[in-house]
């Protein structure tokens, strides 16, 4: 499968803990977004990269959300603190960024509930 | 099939019937518009996209229909199948990023095909 993988799937955690979740793009794919989906809503960006670059991250919810991407591929995001408001379904997408190229392929997800 | 109100969650068709999704968007800078199908479970998964110098857009099964004055996005689908039920969500996005930064989603409507 050469599409957009994330992992895990599934996540559940309580209250207070830290989460890592991974995103492995369409290798030869050079933006990577991230999104996050709440039941019912329409996914809602939260930051992106192009190559190792972080190019937006105001949309981060909060100091809580971070991410990465070291070495221009394979991304993390992660949650400090959990709290329970951070249930949700966390979508990565990757693009090429090329002239006539914007399409954003999404992956699975990874749901989180916090209990 | 029959047109639907802005906003409407759901819509029921009956198999083989067309059927129009419409969306209203609220960036008039926006010039990027996406049309994403998503399935229980899975992540979007892109349909067809339009960018602000076209009115209309055509693809397998699709039309996408583009409304500058009104702000307003619909997408045609013929000859519905049980395989369109879904989720479909409009998404705008800067055309002058390349569209490929940070998509805003509408909230989506669920398309019901009724055998």
């Amino acid at each position: 499968d050469t599409g957009v993988s994330q992992d895990p799937r599934h996540k559940i955690t309580k209250r207070g803990q830290n989460v890592t979740f991974r995103c492995d793009p369409i290798s030869e794919h050079n933006r990577l977004y991230w999104y996050r989906q709440t039941l019912g809503q329409g996914p809602e960006f939260l930051t992106y990269f192009q190559n190792e670059a972080q190019l937006e991250k105001s949309r981060l919810l909060s100091d809580r959300f971070s991410a990465e991407r070291p070495k221009g591929s394979f991304s993390t995001l992660e949650i400090q603190r959990t709290e329970q408001g951070d249930s949700a379904m966390y979508l990565c997408a990757s693009s090429l960024y090329a002239s006539g190229e914007y399409e954003q392929y999404f992956g699975p997800g990874t749901r989180l509930t916090v209990t | 099939g029959e047109s639907v109100g802005l906003h409407l969650p759901t819509l029921s068709v009956q198999e083989g019937d067309n059927s129009i999704i419409n969306c209203a968007y609220s960036n008039s800078a926006s010039d990027y518009f996406i049309w994403y199908k998503q399935e229980s479970g899975k992540g979007p998964q892109f349909i067809i996209d339009i960018r602000s110098n076209m009115d209309k857009r055509q693809g397998q099964r699709v039309t996408v229909l583009l409304n500058k004055t009104v702000k307003h996005l619909s997408l045609q689908i013929a000859a519905t199948q049980p395989g369109d039920s879904a989720v479909y969500f409009c998404a705008e996005g800067p055309y002058s990023g390349g569209g490929a930064d940070g998509l805003t989603f509408g909230k989506g409507t669920h398309l019901i095909i009724q055998p």
